[in-house]
């Protein structure tokens, strides 16, 4: 079973500001299925990034994804007010814990 | 444009059963892998079950194996979770989710509404 331990829990930053959430998974896995999701309060997770760096349709290039192997990261390069959610990694059927990336 | 749309959630007792349905609409279904993703109250997401396209493939989580049965009718483009046995840990808000991909669950373009699942006497 694949364990996919995020951090920060809580990142907390201003708009403008640079954004950047770690994924490790344990043991290693292939890039090639790690996702990103954004998710904000009463609605339905969003796919931001699949294979650890491809943005979905939609999504703008303020974010990204990056690793390979047991760290991934995802950076949004400066925050909009409407960026302030809780992310999660994914990767087959494991998905990590979250990280809430509140308004400072 | 992609749209899936849950139904079926409710209130029901420890032991009891519940069929939850997902229709689908925006693509061509049968062509694509289907999951159930569920999310407790002010937890995180974990996946629960899916299918192939073709629904000749199944997947379940541990936590559910047994207990959920997962199918699917393309001719109706419509996705089931049928949930028996239920216990108060299955509470939960559950989500229906398109998979990028047709085998098996990978990773999940469109999500649904989400469905409210209260266990509970």
């Amino acid at each position: 079973e694949i364990v996919l331990t995020q951090s920060p829990g809580t990142l907390s930053l201003s708009p403008g500001e640079r954004a950047t959430l770690f994924c490790r998974a344990s043991p290693s896995v292939s890039g090639s299925y790690l996702a990103w999701y954004q998710q904000k309060p009463g609605q339905a997770p969003r796919l931001l990034i699949f294979s650890a760096s491809f943005r979905a349709t939609g999504i703008p290039d303020r974010f990204s994804g990056s690793g390979s192997g047991t760290d991934f990261t995802l950076t949004i390069s400066r925050l909009e007010p409407e960026d302030f959610a809780v992310y999660y990694c994914q990767h087959y059927r494991s998905f990590g814990g979250g990280t809430k990336v509140e308004i400072k | 444009e992609v749209q899936l749309l849950e139904s079926g959630g409710g209130l029901v007792q420890p032991g009891g059963s519940l069929r939850l349905s997902c229709v689908a609409s925006g693509f061509t279904f049968r062509s694509y892998a289907m999951s159930w993703v569920r999310q407790a109250p002010g937890k995180g997401l974990e996946w629960v079950s899916g299918i192939s396209g073709r629904g000749g493939s199944t997947y379940y989580a541990d936590s559910v194996k047994g207990r959920f049965t997962i199918s699917r009718d393309n001719s109706k483009n419509t996705l089931y979770l049928q949930m028996s046995s239920l216990r108060a840990e299955d509470t939960a808000v559950y989500y229906c989710a398109k998979d990028r991909g047709a085998a098996h669950p990978s990773d999940f373009d469109y999500w649904g509404q989400g469905a409210l699942v209260t266990v509970s006497s």
